[in-house]
């Protein structure tokens, strides 16, 4: 169980495009799912925190228009990076807290989205 | 001051035995602590949790807090070429809620 999808897997696209990337819990309800980057030799930094139905909380320093998220479902929370650029690559990782498991703060990763901006 | 800082290493152990992995924080009221491994080009997987100060065993694997020193650490006995791989701490302020803050991960390298 506690199983976190991501699409796509990696993805190639132009500067000044927009990407966007899924976040899928396949058997559990999540209410709070987290978006990560990490760039090459360094660690994960949290972007922001998704609730269902409700605006993001992004970090400091994180372009809340630059990254758009949306979590529409308990089980679906997208991440669409606006007008893209060179630095924007990055691996994007998402994570979910898994709603039945309340009592427990344990965080379900995906398996990540490789971003490389042209 | 980094919030959560790891010997980056590469750390190398011979293959059976104890490796040991630390992990310091800067913020006092951090009330969850994780270890996740990571393999290149993955996500990171969770390989143990700790809330409480003490020792806390799993398998191969035991962590180790100790809050009033702000110290996390794991110990993996039995190392295995499999474990090379890089480790990586991470803390949560609050609740289930909060993200987590991870350190820059401990590389290590299990001979054979």
């Amino acid at each position: 169980g506690a199983v976190v999808s991501q699409h796509p897997s990696w993805v190639i696209c132009k500067s000044g495009t927009s990407v966007k990337i899924e976040c899928r819990s396949l058997d559990f309800q999540a209410t709070t799912m987290f978006w990560y980057r990490q760039f090459p030799k360094q660690s994960l930094m949290l972007m922001a925190t998704s609730n269902e139905g409700s605006k993001a909380t992004y970090e400091q320093g994180v372009e809340k228009d630059k990254f758009l998220i949306n979590h529409a479902s308990l089980t679906l929370s997208t991440l669409t990076v606006t007008s893209a650029h060179p630095e924007d690559s990055s691996f994007y990782i998402c994570s979910a807290r898994d709603l039945a498991r309340g009592g427990t703060d344990t965080q379900y990763f995906g398996p990540g989205t490789r971003l490389t901006v042209l | 001051q980094k919030e959560v800082e790891q010997n980056s290493g590469p750390l190398s152990v011979p293959e059976g035995a104890i490796a040991s992995l630390n992990c310091t924080y800067s913020d006092r009221v951090s009330q969850s602590f994780f270890w996740y491994r990571q393999y290149s080009g993955k996500s990171p997987e969770l390989i143990m949790s700790i809330y409480s100060n003490g020792d806390k065993e799993d398998g191969r694997f035991t962590a180790q807090l100790n809050k009033a020193s702000q110290y996390v650490s794991l110990l993996i006995r039995d190392s295995q070429p499999s474990d090379s791989a890089t480790y990586l701490c991470a803390v949560r302020k609050g609740g289930g809620a909060d993200g987590l803050t991870f350190g820059k991960g401990t590389h290590l390298i299990i001979q054979p």
